[in-house]
């Protein structure tokens, strides 16, 4: 059972454009919502994390929207850059993150310059 | 501030051999986590301590595989013995008090 459904699979975005990527989850205990990304050969790396009493958080070039009712969240990546270019993952948890981090399968990103 | 350490970053062995890993999470980092990621999947969580105690062990196969985190720092991963299908990343991530979890950069395991 995937609890965490992660789309699409691969993206590919022009430098200057918006990367947008989706996470869907079925718990709702989950209650912690990071976003990681990951290079090649390289562990994942925390990019930013959402928990469910806001509806959306922005760091720098990288927001998350949140919708708790529809049980969905998504990263967006704006003035999407090629060392953008990477792996990302979305994830869940619950008790606030401090159980493992259920991660959706990931989304290959390719910024074209 | 260090990272997660992890060693080695690349193990090859033959299938029926034992294989160790070991972490060293950031320091003040109470909450240890193992974590498997096999060829372009999302980690899967192995186990995960609090301190010295196991207090999530329910995904490690426990026929083969163990963990140990003596003295609540460092931590080894063992698998005896390795099969085919043990191939993979194995991940070490460690938590700070706002459950922000960090990884290092992981053992890239082959079983031949």
């Amino acid at each position: 059972q995937q609890q965490v459904k992660q789309s699409p699979q691969s993206l590919i975005v022009q430098k200057g454009g918006i990367s947008i990527i989706n996470c869907a989850y079925e718990n709702t205990a989950f209650d912690y919502f990071p976003w990681y990304q990951q290079f090649p050969g390289k562990g994942p790396a925390l990019l930013i994390a959402i928990r469910p009493d806001v509806s959306e958080k922005k760091e720098g070039r990288f927001t998350i929207s949140f919708n708790k009712s529809a049980k969905q969240f998504s990263l967006h990546i704006m003035d999407s850059q090629p060392g953008d270019s990477a792996t990302y993952f979305c994830a869940a948890s619950m008790t606030g993150g401090a159980d493992g981090l259920t991660f959706g399968k990931g989304t290959h990103l390719i910024i074209q310059p | 501030e260090a990272g997660v350490v992890q060693s080695p970053r690349y193990k090859i062995i033959e299938k029926k051999q034992p294989v160790a890993f070991w972490c060293n999470p950031i320091s003040g980092h109470n909450t240890l986590y193992w974590y498997r990621q096999n060829l372009g999947q999302g980690p899967e969580l192995l186990i995960r301590y609090e301190n010295e105690e196991a207090v999530d062990d329910s995904q490690l196969p426990k026929d083969r595989f163990s963990a140990e985190r003596l003295k609540g720092v460092d931590s080894t991963l063992k698998i005896q013995p390795a099969e085919l299908g043990d191939s993979a990343v194995y991940l070490c991530a460690s938590s700070s008090p706002n459950n922000e979890q960090f990884f290092g950069p992981g053992t890239r395991l082959t079983v031949l």
